[in-house]
């Protein structure tokens, strides 16, 4: 089992439309979590993190924590083209350094 | 302020050569981070400094790849000799003196080994 999982996609949405990106992760003790989006050849560039369970809202971008089901996700509402990217979670080590334990990343496509 | 920088962006090797990264930190963090990310696999942790301590270095693939961080400031990633297998996207990360925060990445650097 890998340490965090992603679907690979792609992931087509509709412009407009709510894109849903899921990640699971396997340490139960982890305690914070990150999402990046990272164009095509670009630095991986922070889009939230998130650190306690529940919601966490910042302009079209929601991220949603449930740790006793091992999970975290990223809602774009409102998508746009330029939301096409392929979209990393990241989880931190909790094996006594702070490194991050990434996803394989998720490719959204949005529809024009 | 500028951002985390590396050099070059790409670099194309034989077999059996040596390559050196290099990776700029943004200014002030103490923390840096080497990354990997080989084809159609997850990146992958590669070794954490502060200032200039190798915290970690559980990921170093093997003893042909040697990091150093002299001074606290830019680290360089060198890789002697190169093996086809050494190919991908090399990222280093910075991030200020609380550890557990946001890393901030570099661009990466493309080294393809044939």
């Amino acid at each position: 089992q890998k340490e965090v999982e992603q679907n690979s996609g792609p992931l087509s949405v509709p412009e407009g439309a709510i894109a849903s990106l899921n990640c699971t992760y396997s340490d139960r003790g982890s305690q914070s979590f990150f999402w990046y989006r990272q164009y095509s050849g670009k630095s991986p560039e922070l889009i939230m993190s998130i650190y306690s369970n529940g919601d966490k809202e910042d302009g079209r971008f929601t991220a949603q924590l449930n740790k006793a089901s091992q999970y975290v996700s990223l809602l774009i509402r409102d998508s746009q083209p330029s939301d096409s990217a392929t979209y990393l979670c990241a989880v931190i080590s909790t094996s006594g350094t702070y490194k991050y334990i990434f996803g394989t990343g998720t490719r959204l496509k949005v529809l024009a | 302020e500028a951002g985390v920088t590396q050099f070059p962006s790409h670099s194309v090797i034989e077999k059996g050569q040596t390559v050196t990264l290099r990776c700029d930190p943004i200014s002030g963090h103490d923390n840096l981070y080497w990354y990997r990310r080989v084809m159609g696999k997850e990146i992958k942790f590669l070794l954490h400094f502060v200032k200039e301590s190798k915290q970690d270095e559980s990921g170093m693939p093997n003893n042909r790849f040697l990091a150093e961080r002299t001074g606290g400031t830019y680290s360089t990633l060198k890789v002697q000799p190169a093996e086809l297998e050494d190919s991908g996207v090399y990222f280093c990360a910075s991030s200020p003196g609380q550890l557990g925060e946001t890393q901030y990445f570099g661009p990466g650097t493309r080294l393809l080994v044939l």
